[in-house]
């Protein structure tokens, strides 16, 4: 019940393209949705998250869409560019806040 | 910009033997944790620490891990006897607030177990 559950393991976009990750989760008592961007080599950086009170949430080409009823989350790249690829994981938070659950994570390669 | 801090970036070890991965959390966060990383796999929580006391551990941090707070600007993970399967990268994070606050993470340590 404490994981989240990430799709796909791998994504290829053309530049211009939209990049989509789904993800779902059981545990009604997550309260907070992040999703990370990580290049190799380096630690997982915050990209945007979202409350379950509200059900989308854009930051320049990137859009969180949240279902709470389906317990289902995304993120869509708009307008992907070659300088988006990275692994992205989506996680989630319970409202104690202690600890961050992480999806297996999307390897994203958009192609110029 | 301030950032989470890790040494160092490469351990290797024998199996058996102690070691301590470095952490110096941003300057005014509150908040401290580590997560691990096996390769290939997803990132998993192992501990989180505030006010010189474990918050919360889940049940890969048993009582080969422990972590410190030695002074005001570093925080450590220490595996007593090191085995195969610690092979992993470890994460440090840390928020300012803790409960839904951004959690930022260092660049990680991999720990090389042979």
């Amino acid at each position: 019940q404490q994981q989240v559950k990430q799709s796909p393991q791998s994504l290829i976009v053309q530049k211009g393209g939209i990049s989509i990750i789904n993800c779902a989760y059981e545990n009604t008592a997550f309260d907070y949705f992040p999703w990370y961007q990580q290049f190799p080599g380096k630690g997982p950086a915050l990209l945007i998250a979202i409350r379950p009170d509200v059900s989308e949430k854009k930051e320049g080409r990137f859009t969180i869409s949240f279902n709470k009823s389906a317990k289902q989350f995304s993120l869509h790249i708009m307008d992907s560019q070659p300088g988006d690829s990275a692994t992205y994981f989506c996680a989630a938070e319970g409202r104690d806040g202690n600890k961050l659950v992480f999806g297996a994570g999307t390897i994203l390669r958009v192609k110029s | 910009e301030p950032e989470v801090t890790q040494t160092p970036s490469h351990q290797v070890t024998q199996m058996g033997q102690e070691v301590i991965l470095r952490c110096v959390p941003i300057s005014n966060h509150l908040y401290f944790y580590w997560y691990r990383q096996i390769l290939g796999q997803k990132v998993e929580f192992l501990v989180s620490f505030y006010n010189n006391e474990i918050s919360e551990k889940s049940e890969i941090f048993d009582d080969q891990f422990s972590v410190e707070r030695p002074d005001g600007s570093n925080f450590t993970l220490k595996i007593r006897s090191t085995k195969l399967e610690d092979s992993a990268m470890y994460f440090c994070a840390s928020s300012v607030l803790g409960g839904l606050d951004i959690q930022y993470f260092g660049a990680g340590t991999r720990l090389s177990v042979l």
